[in-house]
Order: C-alpha cells, then sequence, then structure tokens
C-alpha cells in the first residue's frame, strides 16, 4: 500500500528556534494535511492544503504556523518560533478525494521535543 | 458543537470477547464516521468508516453501528485478539476532509 512518509522522526529543538517538519503525500493525491498529537491527548486538526493554497486551518494554527509544498513533492510545516507547548507528535496526511470514500493516509509522525 | 465524545477511555477484554467504543457528535453536518488504529509510535490507520446512509457495516470482525437520530456510533470488534491491542479514535468529518477525532480508546485484549 502506498505511504505518506515524514522526515525527521523526531526532532528536538530549543525554544524560540525555527523548525521545518517534512512530508512527502501519496503521488497522486491532492488534498493535504497536518495535524498533531499531545501525549496522551486525542489527535487535532491544524490545517488543510489545496491546489496550493491554505483550505482550513484550526485556531491553533497561528500566525507561528506556515505550510508550504515547495516542489510538487514535499509539503512542509514550519514552526517559526517554537514554544514548549508545540511539543507533540505531528502527523502528516493526503487524500485523493476526501469528499468521496477516498480515505485520508496518515505518515507515522515527527515527534517534536521543544527544550 | 465540533466535538465529538468517545468512551471509554480505556478497555481490557479477555481474548475471544467483543470490544465496544462507544462515539457521540453534535454537528449533523458530519457526514463521514471512521474510525483509526493507532499503534505506539505509529500514525493512526484506517480501520473502517460508515456514512449516515446505513446503519451498519461490517468488515471482518469489526463492525461499525450508527444512529443517526441518536447521533451516535460505535464500533464492535468481535474476537478480540492481543494483536488487536491499541489506540482507537472515533472520527467525524464533513465536507473538505477534517476529521474531528475523539479522545481516543486504549483497548488492552488479555490472552
Amino acid at each position: 500500500e502506498p505511504e505518506v512518509t515524514q522526515t525527521p522522526s523526531h526532532q528536538v529543538t530549543q525554544m524560540g528556534q525555527e523548525v521545518i517538519l517534512r512530508c512527502v503525500p501519496i503521488s497522486n493525491h491532492l488534498y493535504f494535511y497536518w495535524y498533531r498529537q499531545i501525549l496522551g491527548q486525542k489527535v487535532e486538526f491544524l490545517v488543510s492544503f489545496y491546489n496550493n493554497e491554505i483550505s482550513e486551518k484550526s485556531e491553533i494554527f497561528d500566525d507561528q504556523f506556515s505550510v508550504e509544498r515547495p516542489d510538487g513533492s514535499n509539503f512542509t510545516l514550519k514552526i517559526r518560533s517554537t514554544k514548549l507547548e508545540d511539543s507533540a507528535m505531528y502527523f502528516c496526511a493526503s487524500s485523493a478525494d476526501p469528499g468521496g470514500d477516498e480515505k485520508l493516509f496518515f505518515g507515522s509522525g515527527t515527534q517534536l521535543s521543544v527544550l | 458543537q465540533q466535538q465529538v465524545k468517545q468512551s471509554p477511555q480505556s478497555l481490557i477484554v479477555q481474548k475471544g470477547g467483543i470490544s465496544i467504543i462507544n462515539c457521540a457528535y453534535e454537528n449533523t453536518a458530519f457526514d463521514y464516521f471512521p474510525w483509526y488504529q493507532q499503534f505506539p509510535g505509529k500514525g493512526p490507520a484506517l480501520l473502517i468508516a460508515i456514512r449516515p446512509d446505513v446503519s451498519e457495516k461490517k468488515e471482518g470482525r469489526f463492525t461499525i453501528s450508527f444512529n443517526k437520530s441518536a447521533k451516535q456510533f460505535s464500533l464492535h470488534i468481535m474476537d478480540s485478539q492481543p494483536g488487536d491491542s491499541a489506540t482507537y479514535f472515533c472520527a467525524a468529518a464533513g465536507q473538505g476532509g477534517k476529521l474531528i477525532f475523539g479522545q481516543g480508546t486504549e483497548l488492552s485484549v488479555k490472552p
């Protein structure tokens, strides 16, 4: 089965530093998402991206966050100035057609630790 | 109105037993209700999903029961196995694919 690939699997950073989390969605998918999961809590929606623009974002996704599809294959999440509370597992997901019966495929996640 | 409430938080079942996890939602615009299985260190993986035009969907040992009027849906795992031990999340989505997840249920199946 095709996979969503995320790198790195673990990222440790100092508070205030910028981090970029990378994702390679499934090749024919057009809809891309970032979700996060704080340890022991539920998975939370951050942002959806379609046709090179954000289609929806949550209140978590403030000005410190940005997404980009720089080269037609990668999909990145940037956190400009990390805070302690940004520590979480970040999941990328992609879909061919979420309005139909096409499911969302999730990557294995990047564990971000902000010290 | 965007919440999905899931219970129980944890569940212990004997091998061969039935595991039942329940979810409730409020937003009547939701039209897609998936269940995800998550193993430690892995991303959520779709297990089974249902749309509100059917009341039940079965795939192997996994069944979703859906009650549109009560705005509730549940996952039944028949003949539960130790390999089913994982965290299970219900979710709901409207158009656009944005998933609202429940809090998760940690299932432990004892041999």
